[in-house]
């Protein structure tokens, strides 16, 4: 059974950082792509940032470029997101999914149950 | 505002069928790219329900059915249940920022 395990999210005061961390299980980790998404409260949503199986490719959403860096360990089957900068904004539940690649496209067949980070003073 | 453009919500009757669209761009689902949906229920992860437009992983109904034209794909669900009453999204892909998601679709059961 796939599994998908995030933490790390907690209450940060703006500008300070802080570090996700996604523990998977179920499946041969290194053979997929993994992403962050994620959902402001009572919003939809929103692609963060996905990195290839072997760490060679990697993208951002525009909103956290610069900010934030997205990592993984296929020795520990883990996914991390270190997020810095952090703003209101940044305000969410954060899924961790495991993306499906195939001849129907890119898309996520696995997600976590989501940790909150939740930025104020 | 979301790269891709729903009804924010829906609503039907026990029994009835509704649809939800999902409209995109010449950079995303007019480039050819597929429709992916999730449904999202009341507190939970969202979970794939559509895939490649039309196909359904195991375990969805057949109630549930899903389609694209030109620059729009739609969602619908036939012999509406209570416990279909949840959000809808749809997924695609973009130039930028690669993974695009609508904006949600509430569908109420009345």
């Amino acid at each position: 059974e796939v599994q998908l395990v995030e933490s790390g999210g907690g209450l940060v005061q703006p500008g300070r950082s802080l570090r996700l961390s996604c523990a998977a299980s179920g499946f041969t980790f290194d053979d997929y792509a993994m992403h962050w998404v994620r959902q402001a409260p009572g919003k939809g949503l929103e692609w963060v940032s996905g990195i290839s199986w072997n760490s060679g490719s990697i993208g951002y959403a525009d909103s956290v470029k610069g900010r934030f860096t997205i990592s993984r360990d296929n020795a520990k089957n883990s996914l991390y997101l270190q997020m810095n900068s952090l703003r209101a904004e940044d305000t969410a539940l954060y899924y961790c999914a495991k993306e499906l690649a195939d001849s129907s496209g890119w898309y996520f067949d696995y997600w976590g149950q989501g940790t909150l980070v939740t930025v104020s003073s | 505002q979301s790269v891709l453009t729903q009804p924010p919500s829906v609503s039907g009757a026990p029994g009835q069928r509704v649809t939800i669209s999902c409209t995109g761009s010449s950079s995303n689902i007019g480039a050819g790219y597929d429709v992916h949906w999730y449904q999202q229920l009341p507190g939970t992860a969202p979970k794939l329900l559509i895939y490649g437009n039309s196909n359904r992983p195991s375990g969805v109904p057949d109630r549930f059915s899903g389609s694209k034209s030109g620059t729009s794909a739609s969602l619908a669900i036939t012999g509406l249940q209570a416990e279909d009453e949840a959000d809808y999204y749809c997924q695609s892909y973009d130039s930028s920022p690669y993974w695009v998601f609508g904006g949600g679709t509430k569908l109420t059961v009345l």
